[in-house]
């Protein structure tokens, strides 16, 4: 167990809402990370932190964006979702060793 | 530009079979190498890792890989496959030092068949 807690687990939203997901963390660790997971394209890399108030764009940002006001926490914001941002989203941290990613179970967001 | 291709979307073997998953990456840096098992509606799990020293690399579930640097590939074996190895396998690849941010590949589905 990594101490990797997302919220909500699932959630269901219409087009052009706001949504924020949370990643909460028990380790201390100094990097975060949200990825999204979608059918024949694996997991690529949105946005990550590497400390309070740092952070920088993946591979695919646009229409997202994060924060992180304490170490344990990392927020993942759609301003309006859009159906192409139907997907699971997970969050993870790197290990003490920095070489390993742990991921979260997985936030399961549906835009209709 | 890093990037990560594993041949064959799905793979189906019998109980008690060899397992074998590919994956060949690109890096134009030493890399550190990742498999990850998903099982249905859950996170990823790290099975093994690469990062320095020996190439044959011994994971949790008896499965292991080896990092061939003049194949570019870091495939994935099992002697004998089991039930409960039937889930979805990432290979993936990041730059020493970038401290995480993995690429991925697109995954392999892997069937059980009794």
């Amino acid at each position: 167990d990594a101490g990797i807690t997302q919220s909500p687990r699932h959630k269901v939203t219409e087009t052009g809402t706001p949504v924020t997901l949370r990643c909460h963390q028990t380790e201390n660790h100094r990097y975060m990370y949200w990825y999204r997971q979608d059918p024949g394209h694996g997991l690529r890399l949105i946005h990550y932190s590497y400390g309070v108030k740092d952070t920088d764009k993946g591979e695919v940002s646009d229409g997202y964006s994060v924060s992180r006001s304490k170490t344990e926490d990392f927020l993942l914001t759609l301003e309006s979702a859009t159906s192409s941002q139907t997907s699971v989203y997970f969050c993870a941290i790197a290990g003490a060793s920095g070489n390993t990613i742990y991921f979260g179970e997985g936030s399961w967001l549906t835009v209709v | 530009a890093q990037s990560v291709t594993q041949l064959g979307s799905h793979v189906s073997v019998s109980e008690g079979a060899l397992v074998l998953l590919r994956c060949n990456y690109s890096s134009s840096v030493p890399p550190y190498l990742f498999w990850y098992v998903q099982y249905p509606n859950q996170g990823l799990q790290l099975l093994l890792k690469y990062t320095t020293g020996a190439t044959l690399v011994k994971g949790i579930n008896g499965f292991e890989a080896e990092f061939k640097k003049s194949e570019t590939s870091f495939h994935l074996t099992k002697p004998s496959a089991h039930m409960s190895d039937a889930a979805e396998y990432f290979c993936a690849v990041s730059d020493q030092g970038s401290q995480g941010n993995l690429i991925f590949g697109k995954g392999t589905k892997l069937s059980v068949k009794p």
